[in-house]
């Protein structure tokens, strides 16, 4: 069964700097799709960043970056230049197989300091 | 606004009481599906729905009852309850059942069983 790992419960960041979530996977198949998702204190989870697992370019969206190591089964999220509205619960989500279903870390809960 | 609503966002219960969630979108999607969140553990995905067809139920207790009458609402029914079913439930919709396919989640009922 696949599963997803997120070891850090609660990180920290002081405005303007750099923080990288972590996040590892377990699975047996080659072919998959790795997610994160913000779930801001209103609660509405949305998706931040998507990596194609036979892509070995890594996935930008403007200061979001990941860090893609798939013989690690490794994904881990950087975000630069951070902001007061990164302040979320960050979740790393996994997708592959026949059905396809998301499966979900425990999540990480972001603060960024003033 | 991710184009998912969920009514109602809170709801408070007792152990004998039948109420029900609801969930709709009209972004044209046709899988939908149930996740209940609990505090510290991994978002837990309970019921897909594909093309108003049920086609997963992780070993959902049969307290949770769940209807999908047409693609663009998705229902939880709920009876006979446990304290321990109290937690979010978000309701996610995408725009088909696979696997690279962004899902956009609702901004959950927050439901507490007494």
């Amino acid at each position: 069964a696949q599963t997803v790992t997120q070891s850090q419960p609660e990180m920290s960041v002081q405005e303007a700097e750099t923080v990288t979530l972590s996040c590892t996977y377990d699975t047996s198949e080659s072919d998959y799709y790795l997610f994160w998702y913000k779930q801001p204190p209103s609660r509405q989870m949305i998706l931040v960043i998507r990596q194609e697992a036979y892509k070995q370019q890594n996935a930008t969206e403007n200061r979001f970056s990941v860090n893609f190591q798939k013989a690690a089964k490794s994904f881990s999220l950087k975000i630069s230049d951070s902001q007061l509205g990164d302040a979320a619960m960050y979740f790393c989500a996994y997708s592959g197989g026949s059905q396809g279903n998301l499966i979900f870390g425990k999540g990480t809960k972001l603060s960024v300091k003033p | 606004e991710t184009g998912v609503t969920q009514t109602p966002r809170h709801l408070v219960m007792g152990m004998t009481n039948k109420k029900s969630l609801k969930c709709e979108q009209h972004l044209g999607h046709n899988a939908m599906y149930w996740y209940k969140q609990s505090a510290k553990k991994p978002l837990e995905l309970m019921f897909v729905y594909s093309l108003e067809e049920r086609v997963e139920n992780n070993s959902v207790p049969s307290r949770f009852s769940p209807e999908c009458p047409n693609s663009s609402h998705l229902f939880l029914h709920l009876h006979t309850l446990q304290p321990e079913d109290s937690a979010l439930y978000l309701c996610a919709s995408s725009a088909r059942s696979s696997m690279n396919t962004e899902a956009f989640f609702g901004q959950g009922t927050r439901l507490t069983v007494v």
